[in-house]
């Protein structure tokens, strides 16, 4: 099982819903979630960290952490074209140390 | 947040040849992580290069093909050695960023072997 696992997608929705992109982990351990946003011949950009269980929001975007569930969204409002790119989710494996690892991502295209 | 400057940005090299890729961070930081992305793909992770110490290699990358230097905390350096076409990547480095609460990431290296 991969340690941390995404559909790839794409996922379409049209401009101004909400996009939903989910995330799975297998190590019970996890402490700490990471989206980032890759578009196309870009390096990754952090969009947000997660760490307790709940939702946590940044303008557009909630995060969204179950422990129990080993699950982690990624909620977008009012999704826009420029919102179109791929998106990672990231975690470290247990230990302490603090490499992380990457889904394959989701690739999100919003459509006008 | 960090900045990282990584160079180069692209290079089209001839296989059996090596290309080092450097990066620059503008603060100290403990660790400095090597990443390939393969075309479509999710990035992987190379080597862990800790200052003072040997890069610490994920399973399936090895330091003769991918020796990494770390002389200081803000500069890492990757080589890529006698290349073949299965290494034309982007290779990334990466930095945990405390003030950005997460691993910022270097603009990449383009490598494309021919």
């Amino acid at each position: 099982q991969k340690e941390v696992e995404q559909n790839s997608g794409p996922l379409s929705v049209p401009e101004g819903a909400i996009a939903s992109l989910n995330c799975t982990y297998s190590d019970r351990v996890s402490q700490s979630f990471f989206w980032y946003r890759q578009y196309s011949g870009k390096s990754p950009e952090l969009i947000m960290s997660i760490y307790s269980n709940g939702d946590k929001e940044d303008g557009r975007f909630t995060a969204q952490l179950n422990k129990a569930s080993q699950y982690v969204s990624l909620l977008i409002r009012d999704s826009q074209p420029s919102d179109s790119a791929t998106y990672l989710c990231a975690a470290p494996p247990s230990g302490g140390y603090q490499k992380v690892t990457f889904g394959t991502g989701t690739k999100l295209q919003v459509i006008p | 947040s960090a900045v990282i400057s990584q160079k180069p940005s692209r290079d089209i090299c001839q296989r059996g040849t090596s290309l080092t890729i450097q990066c620059q961070v503008d603060s100290q930081v403990t660790m400095m992580f090597w990443y390939r992305q393969q075309p479509g793909q999710s990035l992987t992770l190379i080597a862990t290069a800790n200052q003072g110490s040997e890069a610490t290699y994920e399973s399936g990358f090895v330091i003769d093909k991918f020796p990494i230097s770390r002389p200081n905390l803000t500069f890492s350096t990757l080589t890529v050695s006698n290349m073949s076409p299965e290494d034309s990547s982007i290779y990334l480095c990466s930095v945990r960023d405390r003030v950005a609460d997460g691993y910022t990431f270097g603009s990449g290296t383009r490598l494309t072997v021919v």
